[in-house]
């Protein structure tokens, strides 16, 4: 089965750091682009980064130089690095999968994990 | 950055009635434009691809069209399960912006 699973979210202080997996399973992980996407509760949907399969990396312009995206073939894993973090942070990060089906859509989405970031 | 506006924000409709969606890009984006479906407490889920491009394994009664800055997403017949937020997507360039969505209510 296709899957994405993220794991590592949590309660941090602002300035803080986190670091977010994704774990990828049933594709062939180097073959994709991949994503993450966050969604502050009731809210919509934020795009945050992406990482190409030749490892070239893009950021929304409020996380740069302060989020750091990166992938690991052997392990089949993403992940997001986020340092000095924000209260404006705080949302459920998605990681996704960039289809090969035209239109560069998401066709693959986890489950998401909470990051809270509040004294 | 590229702006999408859907409307409306919200809408209530029944069972059986036709519902359309628009998402409007703030410059052309060519057919680079997705549909997602989000229901409470899940992922977003991929409807539509490439503007008119319906994923597989989604029922034929979701439908996309438009091209350069207007777009459009029809259920042609709501059903039970298909009240959720819809989000347009743009991925002609980064950041590949959402719309805000637009939640489908039961009337």
């Amino acid at each position: 089965e296709v899957q994405l699973m993220e794991s590592g979210g949590g309660l941090v202080q602002p300035g803080g750091s986190l670091r977010l997996s994704c774990a990828a399973s049933g594709f062939i992980f180097s073959s994709h682009d991949m994503h993450w996407v966050r969604q502050v509760p009731g809210k919509g949907l934020e795009w945050v980064s992406a990482i190409g399969t030749a490892g070239d990396t893009y950021y929304l312009g409020s996380v740069k130089g302060r989020f750091t995206i990166s992938r690991e073939s052997a392990r089949n894993s993403l992940y997001l690095q986020m340092n000095s973090l924000r209260a404006g942070d705080t949302a459920v990060y998605y990681c996704a999968r960039e289809g090969h089906g035209g239109g560069y859509a998401f066709d693959i989405w986890g489950q998401g994990t909470m990051v809270t970031v509040s004294s | 950055d590229i702006q999408m506006t859907q409307s409306p924000s919200s809408l209530s409709a029944s069972v059986g009635d036709r519902v359309t969606i628009t998402c409007r890009a703030s410059q052309s984006i060519s057919r680079y434009l997705n549909w997602y479906e989000q229901k409470p407490g899940k992922a977003p889920k991929l409807l539509i691809y490439a503007a008119s491009s319906l994923q597989s394994g989604v029922p034929s009664r979701f439908s996309g069209s438009g091209s350069g800055t207007d777009f459009t997403l029809t259920i042609s017949s709501l059903q039970p399960e298909d009240f959720a937020t819809y989000y347009c997507q743009q991925t002609y360039d980064n950041p590949r912006t959402f719309g805000q969505g637009t939640k489908v209510e039961i009337k």
